[in-house]
């Protein structure tokens, strides 16, 4: 099956750093990929959709500014974190979407920790 | 737009015994289905996916499911389930022909020895 890894799995920074989380499709190109945000406990929050060569969509109360992506070729889209502080932390996950199965692919997350 | 709901937040089921996790959908268009499975600490894998034809979906691990289009539904089931099937499970739709996916909130299954 398609394969997502995501880098690094875990993240420890102080409040006030950028951290830099990569998502990567491993045996297939995605065109299109998604960022995902998830609490403890709860389901899945889209935080904005990544397409190669273009700018990222980002849904309603995500800050653009905070949470850039770059989506620079077919197999790697980025999010960085800017100017991170402690209610960011939380569990990020990608996801990339292989349209020849027409099936979003999930990477095993990073986890976020701001102190 | 489509929305997803889980009716069961929590499902306890005994090692061995078969367990049904439930999932209905509203959409105004045609849909694709998903049921992905996670681990603690982990992404999301991808169980099974209705897309079209037949009904009934197999998917990894001895689970299938079941595209009802007239009561919306896509329920997942196994015959008998394993402790290692101990996770959360979600259900998700698509619109036909697109790719951003709608989630429910979830189903943690709690297999008991």
């Amino acid at each position: 099956g398609a394969v997502v890894s995501q880098h690094p799995s875990w993240v420890i920074c102080k409040s006030g750093t950028s951290v830099k989380i990569e998502c990567r499709s491993l045996d297939f190109q995605a065109t299109t990929m998604f960022w995902y945000r998830q609490f403890p406990k709860q389901s899945l929050m889209l935080m904005a959709t990544s397409n190669e060569g273009s700018k990222a969509t980002y849904e309603q109360g995500v800050e653009k500014d905070k949470f850039l992506i770059n989506h620079a070729s077919l197999t790697l889209s980025t999010l960085t974190v800017t100017s991170a502080h402690p209610e960011d932390s939380s569990f990020y996950i990608c996801s990339a979407f292989d349209r020849y199965t027409d099936t979003q692919y999930f990477g095993p997350g990073t986890r976020l920790t701001v102190l | 737009a489509q929305s997803v709901t889980q009716l069961d937040s929590q499902v306890p089921v005994f090692e061995e015994a078969p367990v049904e996790l439930r999932c209905n959908y509203s959409s105004s268009v045609s849909v694709y289905l998903f049921w992905y499975v996670q681990y603690p600490n982990q992404g999301l894998q991808l169980l099974l996916k209705y897309l079209s034809g037949s009904t009934l979906v197999k998917g990894i691990n001895g689970f299938e499911a079941e595209f009802n289009k007239s009561q919306t539904s896509f329920h997942l089931r196994k015959p008998s389930v394993h402790i290692s099937d101990t996770a959360e499970y979600f259900c998700a739709v698509t619109g036909a022909g697109s790719y951003q996916l709608t989630f429910g909130k979830g189903t943690k299954l709690s297999v008991i020895p």
